[in-house]
């Protein structure tokens, strides 16, 4: 098993090119997550999708689009990048199972925007 | 305020100390409770979830004290491959997990 996988791991863009980050998971998990990690401020939650079919805001939605394509892949877009939009991106996926929710982790995408 | 607060470190110790961290949260209705690990330039790893009663993996003790609303990981006989960051998170409610922004450990010999 893969686990979650997501492309690409390194990305430069321009300010207001868009692209799309891709996340897929092989573990049959409802729950997938996108997160953005930035220098002393740990994970934050951008947008999240309980089981397929649904997506919800997290905590910095703004400026990020997400599709839950199926129940395998979930993905990030960013329309038209900002130098603020520089940061590690991750996604995961859980499955809720005796009241542990662990959340299983890609490799991140590394995204500068200049 | 944060909703998770930690002290960022680094924690220079070396190889055989023992070495705790500690974590507080803001929210009382907080559910679950865990700590995680990163590498450096890698992804979070779950290390272990905390339980009111505490609850132990070989050199990691976990502990939590709801009233105080704080969290600490003790890890004894520390080894250099140790040396990470460690992320205190906890889950408000359904899926959604919170994060600190870490502790840094390095383990020199």
């Amino acid at each position: 098993n893969a686990g979650v996988t997501q492309t690409p791991k390194f990305q430069v863009l321009k300010t207001g090119q868009s692209m799309t980050l891709q996340c897929a998971q092989d573990m049959n998990h409802n729950s997938m997550y996108w997160y953005r990690q930035d220098p002393g401020m740990g994970l934050r939650l951008i947008y999240y999708s309980a089981s397929e079919g649904t997506t919800d805001k997290g905590e910095v939605p703004n400026g990020y689009n997400v599709s839950r394509l199926n129940k395998r892949e979930f993905s990030l877009r960013l329309e038209s990048a900002a130098p603020s939009q520089t940061s590690v991106y991750f996604c995961a996926s859980s499955e809720l199972s005796g009241g542990l929710n662990e959340q299983f982790f890609g490799p991140g995408t590394r995204l500068t925007v200049l | 305020r944060k909703e998770v607060e930690q002290d960022p470190g680094p924690f220079n110790v070396p190889e055989g100390a023992t070495v705790a961290f500690n974590c507080t949260y803001s929210n009382s209705a907080s559910q679950s409770f865990f700590w995680y690990r990163q590498d450096c330039r890698k992804e979070p790893k779950l290390l272990m979830s905390v339980y009111s009663s505490g609850n132990e993996d070989g050199r990691f003790t976990a502990q939590l004290n709801r009233a105080s609303q704080y969290i600490s990981l003790l890890i004894r006989d520390s080894k250099l491959s140790d040396s990470a960051t460690y992320l205190c998170v906890v889950t408000l409610y359904g899926n959604k997990l919170v994060f600190g922004a870490g502790t840094i450990l390095r383990v020199k010999s």
